[in-house]
């Protein structure tokens, strides 16, 4: 099936520290989207990407639809506390309709 | 506004038993998934509803898993006989639209432990 790869796997920073993050497939994507998950719950939206080149942000949160459409990133400004999670990339390939999870980067920030 | 409403949050039966999940998608929304989440294989897709239709089910572990969506507000996924393996977080999504891009909202997941 169809594989994302997230990295950093996992990421232990201090509060107040900018975040960069990606995804890379290894087929062209219409569509990324970001997601966070905290303990227990289900993963909610952060951003929604639809075209190649696209930067959007949601508060301190940025993330790009990379030029070759088959990675994405994600940029966390001025980290805080809350913004501890697991954050997943995914979206669904060129051809198909199956939305596909990545591997997920671990969060934590450190006070 | 109402999310995508799972229950029960937590499930706990012995292997064997029958084990049934149940899902309400987001009043409007016109397609439902279903994912397994485990620490080994991440978040996969069992199936997904268009419209009540099942459209890709290709994701279903084996028969012992069945899905069904009677209604545009109810789904089913349910394991028989359960066992050990099956154990992990059970989420529902929905979305409106078509096209595959659009958006997935997540239920807050049951969490499935099998003996």
């Amino acid at each position: 099936g169809q594989q994302l790869n997230q990295s950093p796997q996992s990421m232990f920073i201090q509060e107040g520290e900018d975040v960069s993050m990606n995804c890379t497939s290894s087929s062209i994507f219409n569509t990324w989207l970001w997601y966070k998950q905290e303990p227990g719950e289900g993963p909610v939206l952060l951003i929604a990407l639809y075209k190649a080149g696209e930067l959007t942000s949601n508060g301190r949160l940025t993330a790009q639809f990379g030029i070759t459409r088959k990675d994405s990133f994600l940029n966390i400004s001025a980290s805080i506390p809350s913004d501890v999670g697991i954050y997943f990339c995914a979206g669904p390939p060129n051809t198909g309709n199956q939305f596909y999870f990545g591997t997920g980067t671990s969060l934590t920030v450190i006070p | 506004d109402a999310g995508v409403i799972q229950s029960p949050r937590h499930e706990v039966t012995e292997m064997g038993q029958e084990v049934t999940l149940r899902c309400k998608p987001i009043s409007g929304h016109n397609s439902l998934f279903w994912y397994r989440q485990t620490m080994m294989r991440g978040l996969e897709l069992l199936i997904y509803f268009n419209n009540n239709v099942p459209i890709d089910d290709s994701g279903m572990p084996e028969d012992r898993f069945s899905a069904k969506m009677p209604n545009a507000s109810f789904s089913t996924l349910k394991i028989q006989p359960s066992e050990p393996r099956d154990s992990a977080v059970y989420f529902c999504a929905s979305s409106f639209g078509r096209g595959p891009g659009s958006p997935l909202h997540f239920g807050n997941g049951t969490r499935l432990t099998v003996t």
